[in-house]
């Protein structure tokens, strides 16, 4: 079974620049989540799906911060303008959907913005 | 709002000894589940073991063991015959049910653990 895919692995930008980072979640999950995860802190949730229904997302700075999910697949984190706290590894997981279900994550993204 | 807590930054074992990593947990949920991952430099999460809340034995995956004291809002996890691959970031996560029946993780802040030969 192929795992959760995610690109590019590493991204460096400048701040203001726009970036937009994409997931692949395994096949047949119904729930997608990305975390932040800043050097030296554990992942914190940036919003999370159910199909293309947004779950949660009241940790998601949304005036520079955005996501979607077409069609309940594959998902995209956009990041308009960045600053130079976005410096940070964006994780993707996911899950078949039930409450118990265990997440699998994906090998993230490493932002750079200088 | 749930919390966990790791306490120790960094932990430093010799190759084949055991090795017990830290975590506490604060909630006010009845049932709740519980998490270990382990993360290497190459970045992804890698899941090692659950314990549910309602429980009765702590959980055994392999050379991992989840030593589960409800009562004092603990969940170490415990190593046996550590290996120099065990060399990683260790995150300590719990399981918060969302109204709307979903479920999201709040991790700690991690543990690395170094395995020296």
């Amino acid at each position: 079974e192929a795992g959760v895919a995610q690109s590019p692995r590493y991204k460096i930008i400048e701040k203001r620049q726009s970036v937009a980072f994409w997931c692949n979640p395994i096949s047949g999950h119904a729930t997608l989540y990305w975390y932040q995860q800043i050097l030296g802190q554990g992942p914190k949730l940036l919003i999370q799906f159910q199909n293309n229904g947004v779950v949660d997302d009241s940790q998601l700075p949304k005036d520079r911060f955005s996501a979607e999910r077409l069609k309940g697949v594959d998902s995209t984190l956009k990041i308009q303008p960045a600053k130079l706290e976005d410096s940070a590894v964006y994780l993707c997981a996911s899950s078949k959907g039930y409450p118990s279900a265990e997440q699998y994550f994906g090998p993230g993204t490493r932002l750079t913005v200088t | 709002a749930q919390k966990i807590t790791q306490t120790q930054p960094g932990m430093f074992v010799q190759e084949k000894e055991a090795v017990t990593l830290d975590c506490t947990y604060d909630t006010s949920d009845q049932s709740y589940g519980l998490f270990w991952y382990k993360q290497p430099s190459s970045g992804e999460m890698i899941f090692l073991i659950y314990q549910g809340s309602y429980d009765e034995q702590n959980a055994t995956e392999g050379r991992y063991s989840l030593n589960f004291q409800k009562a004092r809002k603990s969940a170490n996890l415990v190593i046996s015959a550590s290996q120099l691959g065990d060399s990683a970031m260790y995150f300590c996560a719990m399981r918060e049910i969302l109204p709307q029946g979903a479920q999201k993780l709040v991790f700690g802040q991690g543990t690395r653990l170094t395995i020296n030969p």
